[in-house]
């Protein structure tokens, strides 16, 4: 299968100031990369994803880079605030395989006021 | 659209009990995944299914949990004889073929066993 991983566990960042969240994967037939936003106790959503015949991919304050070479992407949230904090997830998918995505560790990002 | 739907949002049983938990996909959605999340933990990939058949069940546990998507009615999980490791969340994702689309999640069910 697919291995995920995803750093930093934590991030703190003043409002205002940017976020920036990588992930690398191991398998390279993996060929689509969402990301999530999770608030406590609510699900998941899709806040933004790139395709491996894409290099980046830019949604108002939010981006996401992607080297496929190195295998990691990245996500980038400008002019954070505070409706920003939450746990982010990376994910990946195998090409070849079901449609099941790896999913990351997890990022907690909380923005100081 | 109601979006993926999934009941109950809490289930607590004791162990050695029996947990059902229900997935309705979205409207137009056949394919349904199964996820688990472990406290203050990503989520792991349970299940894959289409109507009437399991697609990928690599994720699933060997003994105790089984998974079923009827012609009619919702996608159910079923864990038989929970313990208390069985407590997380559990997440049920719809979409409308298998291609490159991010998952519309359900609200989840977060099980505890006491």
């Amino acid at each position: 299968g697919e291995n995920v991983e995803q750093h930093p566990s934590t991030l703190s960042v003043q409002e205002g100031d940017s976020a920036v969240i990588k992930c690398t994967y191991s398998d390279s037939a993996s060929n689509y990369f969402p990301w999530y936003k999770q608030e406590l106790g609510k699900r998941p959503q899709l806040i933004i994803d790139i395709r491996s015949n894409v290099g980046e991919k830019k949604d108002q304050r939010i981006a996401v880079t992607l080297n496929k070479t190195a295998k990691h992407f990245s996500l980038h949230i400008t002019e954070t605030q505070p409706e920003d904090s939450a746990v982010y997830f990376c994910a990946a998918r195998l090409s070849n395989t079901g449609n099941q995505f790896y999913f990351g560790t997890g990022t907690s990002l909380t923005v100081i006021p | 659209n109601a979006g993926v739907m999934q009941n109950p949002r809490h289930l607590v049983r004791r162990r050695g009990q029996e947990a059902r938990l229900r997935c309705s996909p979205m409207k137009g959605h056949s394919h349904v995944y199964w996820y688990r999340q472990l406290p203050e933990e990503g989520l792991k990939f349970m299940v894959y299914l289409q109507k009437e058949n399991i697609i990928d069940e690599s994720g699933m546990p060997k003994e105790r949990f089984s998974a079923e998507f009827p012609k009619e009615g919702p996608s159910i999980l079923r864990i038989q004889q929970v313990v208390r490791g069985d407590s997380a969340a559990y997440f049920c994702a719809s979409s409308p073929n298998r291609g490159d689309y991010g998952y519309t999640f359900g609200s989840g069910t977060r099980l505890t066993v006491v």
